[in-house]
């Protein structure tokens, strides 16, 4: 099955700084690969995903590029805000189950 | 439209008890799932349901069941509570499986002592 790897677990930077996240994927024929963000104690939701035809995309402050050769993908958020504080998780669709297999997720705090 | 709802919210078992975990969604979804999530270890599915029918084993089902019961609903059941299964508990539905936005439901907080 797919294995996801995250890095890194805890992220802190100061408010208006950039974040990456990023992510590797062991199975070369996932074609799906979303980012999820979940704020303390609530339920994750996406905040943006790529797919396996497109090296990058972006969303305003989001952005994510995934390199297919070297299967990793990240995620870039700029100009970072207080509200951006939260834990967020890689994902990749396991082409054998054909179901989201996520990282390990990583604690962002951006402090003010 | 409530989305995925879930319950109980929160519920304390003994070793040994069993329990069944209700989900429910509005979207008219094809596909419904189960994750646990646990501290550092991301959200690891348990079961899965691609369509109305069909139920699949995600990558740790041990210890788990599942019914998919109609389109609507999707029940993990626990008939042996253990304390490693002491975690937060997802339900989530998608259109399909293939590569469509998963929705959440709130979560279900276990504790097994």
């Amino acid at each position: 099955g797919e294995n996801v790897e995250q890095h890194p677990s805890t992220l802190s930077v100061q408010e208006g700084d950039s974040a990456v996240i990023k992510c590797t994927y062991s199975d070369s024929a996932s074609n799906y690969f979303p980012w999820y963000k979940q704020e303390l104690g609530k339920r994750p939701q996406l905040i943006i995903d790529i797919r396996s035809n497109v090296g990058e995309k972006k969303d305003q402050r989001i952005a994510v590029t995934l390199n297919k050769t070297a299967k990793h993908f990240s995620l870039h958020i700029t100009e970072t805000q207080p509200e951006d504080s939260a834990v967020y998780f890689c994902a990749a669709r396991d082409t054998g189950r054909r179901a989201l297999t996520f990282g390990s997720g990583t604690r962002l705090q951006v402090q003010p | 439209n409530a989305g995925v709802t879930q319950t109980p919210k929160f519920q304390v078992l003994k070793t040994g008890q069993s329990m069944t975990l209700q989900c429910a969604q509005d979207m008219n979804h094809n596909s419904m799932y189960w994750y646990r999530q646990d501290p550092g270890m991301g959200l690891r599915l348990i079961y899965y349901s691609a369509s109305e029918g069909t139920t699949d084993k995600g990558e740790v089902p041990n210890g788990y069941n599942v019914s998919r019961l109609n389109k609507r609903e999707f029940s993990l059941r626990l008939e042996s509570a253990a304390p490693s299964q002491t975690s937060v508990y997802f339900c989530a539905s998608s259109e399909n499986l293939s590569g469509n936005t998963i929705y959440f439901g709130e979560g279900s907080w276990l504790t097994v002592v």
